[in-house]
């Protein structure tokens, strides 16, 4: 079974619905995050958070939002989507109770198309 | 800010042969760690190597080692034996270390291609 799940996997959504994405993970990281992948930009953090209480904005935080339910759930939220929100985004975790530049494993990825 | 530059968009290398992938960062930073990570067509972001910055020497995963050089600020990637399960996109990631937090900022990809 994988680590890091995210569901759905794939979701066409329409212009002003709102949207979750949900990550769970089985391997005990404390340290949660969501990215964005645009074609030709690599991967941009939206938002992490280090434990269920912590939530901090990445660089690209306007227009979502995030909920951490418990150490292994980590949602991110569209209130409101728009089709520069289509992109493919992936959910990560680490280890806080490991190294200082700890390796984030990803999960397999949400596509998601806004029209 | 921190950045990451790959300036090789595409790149394609024969089965079997060596390849090497180009990375350049900027930081003023001291303390930080640099990645390579794979995605391949399944869409899956898979570690490939990883280096401490304060380490001198050169990581090494099986075929694939760096050449971290700290003063050009350079990190590239060589690939020896290519094989076809290679062909996949290639993100050099790079990360500070600092009062705790702990953010990956990635380059924006290296589509590389094994030919049989």
């Amino acid at each position: 079974d994988a680590d890091v799940t995210q569901t759905p996997r794939n979701r066409i959504t329409k212009t002003g619905k709102r949207i979750m994405l949900e990550c769970s993970q089985t391997k005990g990281h404390d340290r949660m995050y969501w990215y964005r992948q645009d074609p030709g930009l690599g991967l941009r953090l939206i938002y992490y958070s280090f434990d269920v209480k912590d939530i901090n904005k990445g660089e690209i935080s306007d227009g979502y939002s995030v909920s951490r339910q418990a150490q292994a759930k980590f949602s991110l939220s569209l209130e409101s989507a728009i089709p520069n929100q289509t992109a493919l985004y992936f959910c990560a975790t680490s280890d806080l109770q490991g190294l200082p530049g700890e390796t984030q494993y990803f999960g397999p990825g949400t596509r998601l198309l806004v029209l | 800010a921190q950045t990451v530059t790959q300036s090789q968009p595409e790149m394609s290398v024969q089965e079997a042969e060596t390849v090497t992938l180009s990375c350049t960062y900027d930081t003023s930073e001291n303390n930080y760690y640099l990645f390579w990570y794979k995605q391949p067509p399944s869409r899956q972001m898979i570690l490939v190597i990883r280096q401490e910055a304060y380490k001198q020497q050169n990581a090494t995963e099986n075929r694939f080692s760096v050449n971290f050089q700290k003063a050009a600020k350079s990190f590239s990637l060589k690939i020896s034996d290519s094989q076809l399960g290679d062909t996949a996109m290639y993100f050099c990631a790079f990360m500070i270390v600092q009062g705790g937090s702990e953010k990956l900022v990635f380059g924006k990809g290296t589509k590389l291609t094994v030919n049989p």
